[in-house]
């Protein structure tokens, strides 16, 4: 079992849907939790942390939940420029060894 | 506006061939992280340093990846000698000795290998 596993999708949605991704990491110590995204032939850029108590930002929230050992990421009203693969990363507690899912693809079309 | 360089941008080398890749870390970030990113495998950690010590490079190939931070403004990764197995793109990241905090990425090496 992959110790951060992800949908690998493609999840092809249209403009303005409302679109969830889920994530599971098997490492129950794990501290740190994020969402990347990567376009396509570029590096990975931070999208937002993941807290215990959920954070939001604009149209993304994300959400921890600890006890199943998983985090999610919703995007409400889809734009075609959140087309990108977006990564799952985990870092365990007190170190720095990050652990990338391999992504989910998101094709947002007009 | 403060980024990771990474230098060479592409790199096509022959098998056997030696490989350096170069990276300047953001000015003050402590902590330097190795990855290399294939459509089979994602992105893997290969190595990372904090305060230019190596912390950790198990995920890397020891007889033949190397990596190193001369000073705290270049980190090198080193192949030698390079397979086709090798290619991919590297990415190296910088970040602050909070684990808590975010990375930073370069834009990567692209190694192709013949």
């Amino acid at each position: 079992r992959k110790e951060v596993e992800q949908d690998p999708g493609p999840f092809n949605v249209p403009e303005g849907a409302t679109v969830a991704f889920n994530c599971t990491y098997s490492n129950s110590a794990s501290q740190s939790f994020f969402w990347y995204r990567q376009d396509c032939r570029k590096e990975p850029k931070l999208l937002m942390s993941v807290y215990s108590s959920g954070n939001e930002d604009g149209r993304f929230t994300a959400q921890l939940n600890r006890a199943s050992q998983y985090i999610s990421l919703l995007i409400r009203d889809s734009k075609l420029s959140d087309s990108a693969t977006y990564l799952c990363v985990v870092t365990p507690t007190g170190g720095f060894k990050t652990i990338f899912g391999a992504g989910t693809r998101l094709f947002v079309k007009a | 506006d403060a980024r990771v360089t990474q230098t060479p941008r592409h790199k096509v080398t022959e098998m056997g061939q030696e490989v350096t890749m170069r990276c300047q870390p953001i000015l003050g970030h402590n902590t330097v992280f190795w990855y290399r990113q294939t459509m089979m495998q994602g992105l893997e950690l290969l190595a990372y340093f904090r305060n230019r010590a190596p912390l950790d490079d198990s995920g890397m190939p020891k007889d033949r990846f190397s990596a190193e931070m001369p000073d705290a403004t270049l980190a090198t990764l080193k192949i030698q000698p390079s397979e086709p197995r090798d290619s991919a793109v590297y990415f190296c990241a910088s970040g602050t000795d909070k684990f808590t905090d975010t990375q930073y990425f370069g834009p990567g090496t692209r190694l192709t290998v013949l």
